[in-house]
């Protein structure tokens, strides 16, 4: 079974407004973290964002932030102000614990954002 | 500069050359990890170590092996290449916590003829 799941292969936004990529996660363990990178079109995964399961609060990381309802086991990235700069391959990526205090990082399929002048 | 560096950046083999990619890490990072990453399919973990001498199989081992001997480096070895592990690989590095950004370096493209 999938356990991260991003279900828009591609997007595209207008430069200047805001855009959401869709993430869902599949965890039995009360103990998680979630993350987005990005990955422009040189290749290089970079870290944007990251939400712990026992976060009150949504994280933000300037004109990003993470829309976490737990309840619903999603992780959307919210992208404000979309740049042009901002076009690229979007990963949502699980840690999540196994056993002998050891954890393992899970990615989604990505979504590939497109921003237009 | 804090960084993860993998050699070679490119390679092109044939079938059945052994062949070894290399991962070092600056950063005194206890946990490394191998990702390949295929279209359609995202990164899936090959191996990962929580420490020296610990290394264990995440999603996709078949056809290769890691060693930890020390801290700072993580081989990936591919025995007998084949085709179908024509992939970009990352590694990637962090502290042992469940909380701890995972660092990538730059990606090493592989064909396999």
């Amino acid at each position: 079974a999938q356990k991260i799941t991003q279900t828009q292969p591609g997007m595209f936004v207008q430069e200047k407004e805001a855009v959401t990529l869709d993430c869902t996660y599949d965890t039995s363990d009360p103990s998680y973290g979630l993350f987005w990178y990005k990955q422009p079109s040189s290749g290089e995964m970079i870290f944007l964002i990251y939400q712990g399961s026992y976060d009150q609060q949504n994280a933000t990381e300037g004109r990003y932030s993470l829309n976490f309802q737990k309840a619903r086991k999603s992780a959307n990235l919210v992208i404000s102000a979309s740049q042009l700069g901002d076009s690229a391959m979007y990963f949502c990526a699980m840690r999540e614990d196994i056993m002998d205090s050891s954890y393992k990082l899970i990615f989604g399929s990505g979504t590939r954002l497109l921003v237009r002048p | 500069e804090a960084q993860v560096t993998q050699n070679p950046r490119y390679l092109i083999t044939v079938t059945g050359k052994k062949l070894t990619v290399t991962c070092s890490q600056n950063m005194n990072h206890e946990y490394m990890s191998w990702y390949r990453q295929d279209p359609g399919l995202g990164l899936r973990q090959i191996y990962y170590s929580m420490n020296v001498e610990v290394t264990d199989k995440g999603d996709v081992p078949e056809g290769y092996k890691v060693s930890r001997k020390e801290k700072r480096n993580f081989p990936l070895i591919l025995e007998s290449p084949s085709p179908n592990q024509t992939s970009l690989y990352f590694c990637a590095s962090s502290f042992a916590d469940i909380t701890d950004t995972q660092y990538f370096g730059p990606g090493t493209r592989l064909t396999v003829l």
